[in-house]
């Protein structure tokens, strides 16, 4: 079966710190993997995808950015967090909602920016 | 940019009862799904409707779309205090890689 590990789940960095967050699928091949981050009692907001290794396609500029170095591994970092980075951060795979599959979540990062 | 939008933003219900959600959304979709979120964790995958799909069950969630009205309900019967959460439904985006989740709607229900 399919797994998404995601880590780690609380965060607090100090402002001007480096940031990085990492996710990993187990059980399957070439996912498209994604990364939301979720403001408090707020929706998702789509960060970064990616449906290959190298492929990264960012859909809000901004302090943040993401790689994926290999098949089944999908990083989400910074270089200098802002307060306004602070969030529930949140990655999941899918084979491609178009295809009718649905996303599988991993159980999120709580990052502060203090 | 926000395709689905849910309604109402908080739910509250006592055991036993049904709850309804509703999602609009604005352009034309392939499929929409919904999900549930319990606090303070990830989201979870409750079913998927395709566009050419106008009900689907699985257990006690009922889902309808209306595709004329750009609408979706998710309806779940004989809510227990497990159901808790707040829902979200969620479409593709416009070049189709992506899905965009709207608000959600945060439900209580009380035994």
């Amino acid at each position: 079966s399919q797994t998404i590990h995601q880590w780690p789940a609380t965060l607090v960095q100090p402002v001007g710190s480096p940031l990085s967050l990492e996710c990993t699928v187990e059980g399957t091949s070439n996912p498209n993997l994604y990364w939301y981050r979720q403001a408090a009692g707020r929706g998702l907001q789509l960060l970064f995808y990616s449906v290959g290794i190298g492929q990264i396609s960012s859909e809000v500029p901004q302090n943040l950015s993401a790689s994926r170095p290999q098949d089944r591994q999908f990083i989400l970092s910074s270089k200098k967090l802002l307060l306004s980075d602070s969030g529930f951060y949140l990655c999941a795979w899918s084979r491609g909602t178009r295809r009718g599959f649905g996303y599988t979540f991993g159980s999120g990062t709580r990052l502060t920016v203090v | 940019s926000q395709q689905g939008e849910e309604d109402p933003q908080a739910l509250s219900i006592q055991e036993g009862e049904n709850a309804t959600m509703n999602c609009s959304y604005k352009t034309s979709i392939n499929n929409l799904q919904w999900y549930r979120q319990n606090s303070g964790r990830g989201l979870v995958h409750l079913i998927l409707i395709r566009s050419n799909e106008r009900e689907k069950h699985s257990g006690r969630l009922r889902v309808t779309l209306d595709t004329s009205k750009k609408s979706s309900s998710l309806l779940i019967t004989a809510s227990r205090a497990a159901d808790t959460a707040s829902y979200f439904c969620a479409t593709d985006n416009q070049a189709g890689t992506a899905l965009i989740f709207g608000k959600g709607t945060t439900l209580s229900v009380s035994s």
